[in-house]
This record gives structure tokens, C-alpha cells and sequence, in this order.
């Protein structure tokens, strides 16, 4: 079983629809959470990270964490062409600087005009 | 300010050939890292520096791979020689003050091997 699980989609919603992305993970010391976005033939790009439980918003985007679920999400509001891309979610342990990130393995989305 | 610089950006060889992969960080940022991302994957680290030292290698295939960073800004990664299977997207990436979370990506390299 790999640490972080995500649904590879793809996923296809209409221009304007609210998009939920999501991941779980089986790690109970990961404290650091991140989503990145990737779009083709491009590195990643880091959209927010959020530390421990608890929502963080920026724009359009929000991401949540569950720890007593192992559970994390990204919701996308209002949700534009140019969101189409791969996202994926990644997180670390806290207990060193040094502890390495873990990469889901990224939900192709697709937003329809 | 520029981003992760890295060249080439796409490279094909042919099996048991060597190949090199160079990346220029972020100006300041003293932490560089190298990932393996195959399609349809998450990026896997290689290799992460803190200025000259390597401080995690341990995924990186010491057999075939190698990993420099002299000056303790820009890095190269080697392969030789090459097998089919390392036939993937080769990332480098970057981080400074903000922490491992604040990591900034290069584009990649996209190898070939034939």
C-alpha cells in the first residue's frame, strides 16, 4: 500500500462547477500537507501548503485536512478552463526539517467550457 | 526573478550511453533537489542537497547515478550508463527560508532511452 493515495481521475466538470480533489494517506507523524498543480510538460507548481488540521483558503482555491481521517482535499471554486492540469497532493512528517515529501501520484483534471 | 533553470530539456539516447542533466536553483535557495517522475506518477526524490552536501541519497541507484554539486548552487545528474528503464521525466527543484513545503520546480528533463 503506498503512503498517499490519490484517485488519478481523469476528471471532467463544466467551466464553473466547484471541483473537489482529494487524498488519503496512511502516515500518522505527516503534518505538513501541499498541493501542487502540473501542467503538461511543466514542473509542478505549489497552489498552498497547509500545516496540521484545519482549512486554509487562497482565491478560488481551499484546502482541507481531516488528520483523524487521514484525509485531505482541494476545492476549486468557480473553476476555469485554465485549471485543467494535473494535481497532485503531497505531504511530510514534522519531526525534522530533513524528513522527506511524499507525492500522491496526481488527478488529471478537465474543465469543460 | 528567474525560476528552476534546467537543461536539456528533452534528451534521447541510446541504452548503456552515459547522459547529464544540469539545473540552476533559485538565487539564495540553499537546498536542491533531485526527483524521478514517471508518467502518470508523482515526482520521487532522488537525491536533496543542503549547499554542497547531499543529506538524502538514499532512493538515488548509486550503481548508475551520481549527483554534484560543487559550488553548492547549480547540480548536475548523471546516468551511466543508461538502461530503458530510466526512461522518465528527470525534475529539479528548489527551496530557501520559507522550508521543504515552499519548493519551486524546473521544468524537467525528458529522457529517452531507446
Amino acid at each position: 500500500q503506498k503512503e498517499v493515495e490519490q484517485d488519478p481521475g481523469p476528471l471532467s466538470v463544466p467551466e464553473g462547477a466547484i471541483v473537489s480533489l482529494n487524498c488519503t494517506y496512511s502516515n500518522s507523524a505527516f503534518q505538513y500537507f501541499m498541493w501542487y498543480r502540473q501542467y503538461s510538460r511543466k514542473g509542478p507548481e505549489l497552489l498552498m501548503y497547509t500545516y496540521s488540521s484545519g482549512n486554509k483558503e487562497d482565491g478560488r482555491f481551499t484546502a482541507q485536512v481531516d488528520k483523524s481521517s487521514k484525509y485531505i482535499s482541494l476545492f476549486i471554486r468557480d473553476s476555469q478552463p485554465s485549471d485543467s492540469a494535473t494535481y497532485l497532493c503531497a505531504m511530510r512528517a514534522a519531526y525534522s526539517s530533513a524528513s522527506k515529501i511524499i507525492f500522491g501520484s496526481g488527478t488529471r483534471l478537465s474543465i469543460r467550457p | 526573478e528567474a525560476g528552476v533553470v534546467q537543461s536539456p530539456r528533452y534528451k534521447i539516447i541510446e541504452k548503456k550511453q552515459p547522459v547529464a542533466f544540469w539545473c540552476n536553483p533559485i538565487s539564495g535557495h540553499n537546498t536542491l533537489y533531485w526527483y524521478l517522475q514517471n508518467l502518470g506518477q508523482g515526482p520521487e526524490l532522488l537525491i536533496r542537497y543542503e549547499n554542497e552536501e547531499a543529506v538524502d541519497d538514499s532512493q538515488l541507484p548509486k550503481d548508475r547515478f551520481s549527483a554534484e554539486r560543487l559550488k553548492g548552487v547549480d547540480s548536475t545528474l548523471k546516468i551511466q550508463p543508461a538502461e530503458l528503464g530510466d526512461s522518465a521525466v528527470y525534475l529539479c527543484a528548489s527551496s530557501g527560508r520559507e522550508g521543504p513545503e515552499t519548493q519551486y520546480f524546473g521544468p524537467g528533463t525528458r529522457l529517452l532511452v531507446l
